[in-house]
């Protein structure tokens, strides 16, 4: 078990390009979520996977925000004409059913 | 709504003190709590959880915490701080299948 891994650790960006990050779950887990966490602040809820299922996105996701789960392995989260506003750490946590769920170490983005 | 609520932005201990981390937190059902534990730019390390069962939940790294629904809380403690607990610290709250954090404490230790 070698928990959840995000690549990159750090993605520095200018306004209005696309990134795109990645999440690998721990292996038997069949959830995934992706969570941003602003500074000072508590991880909030972007969406959710159960295997490749996109189950639900928080309104926070907006349209140039999209994540794909393909095969219910790993997930890619792509934020497309990134904004000033994007600037956070974005988490990926996996779970096995509805127990607790493990978190990676996150992707800090920083837009200029 | 669902919602949790860590009134205690900062907290300053000296080593070797006992510690509590307030949580309260609003949820119809019974809920499903946890506290995780963050260091400068790295993810969340869970704590400790509850379930149901024994309202006196034991963790990692000698913490414990106690769900007292008649409060709606689950307070975080340690008996006696070291220097390596100072970290943010969330409590949070599942709904059906996603969490709903706190905005967290930061815990010092004074040596």
């Amino acid at each position: 078990d070698t928990g959840v891994s995000q690549d990159p650790r750090h993605k520095i960006t200018k306004r209005g390009q696309n990134v795109t990050f990645r999440c690998d779950p721990i292996s038997e887990h069949n959830r995934l979520y992706w969570y941003r966490q602003t500074l000072g602040q508590g991880p909030e809820f972007l969406t959710y996977f159960q295997n490749e299922a996109q189950l639900e996105k928080s309104r926070l996701l907006s349209d140039r925000f999209s994540a794909e789960r393909p095969k219910g392995s790993f997930s890619t989260l792509e934020i497309q004409r990134t904004e000033q506003g994007d600037s956070a750490m974005y988490l990926c946590a996996s779970s096995l059913e509805v127990l607790e769920q493990y978190f990676g170490p996150g992707t800090r983005l920083t837009v200029t | 709504a669902q919602s949790v609520t860590q009134p205690d932005i900062h907290i300053t201990v000296s080593e070797g003190a006992s510690l509590e981390l307030r949580c309260n937190y609003s949820y119809g059902a019974t809920p499903y709590l946890f506290w995780y534990v963050q260091s400068p730019g790295q993810g969340l390390q869970l704590l400790l959880k509850y379930f149901s069962g024994d309202t006196l939940v034991q963790g990692i790294k000698g913490f414990e915490a106690e769900f007292k629904r008649s409060q709606s809380s689950f307070n975080l403690r340690k008996p006696s701080v070291h220097w390596s607990d100072a970290a943010e610290y969330f409590c949070a709250v599942q709904g059906t299948y996603k969490y709903i954090f706190g905005t967290g404490t930061r815990l010092k230790v004074l040596a």
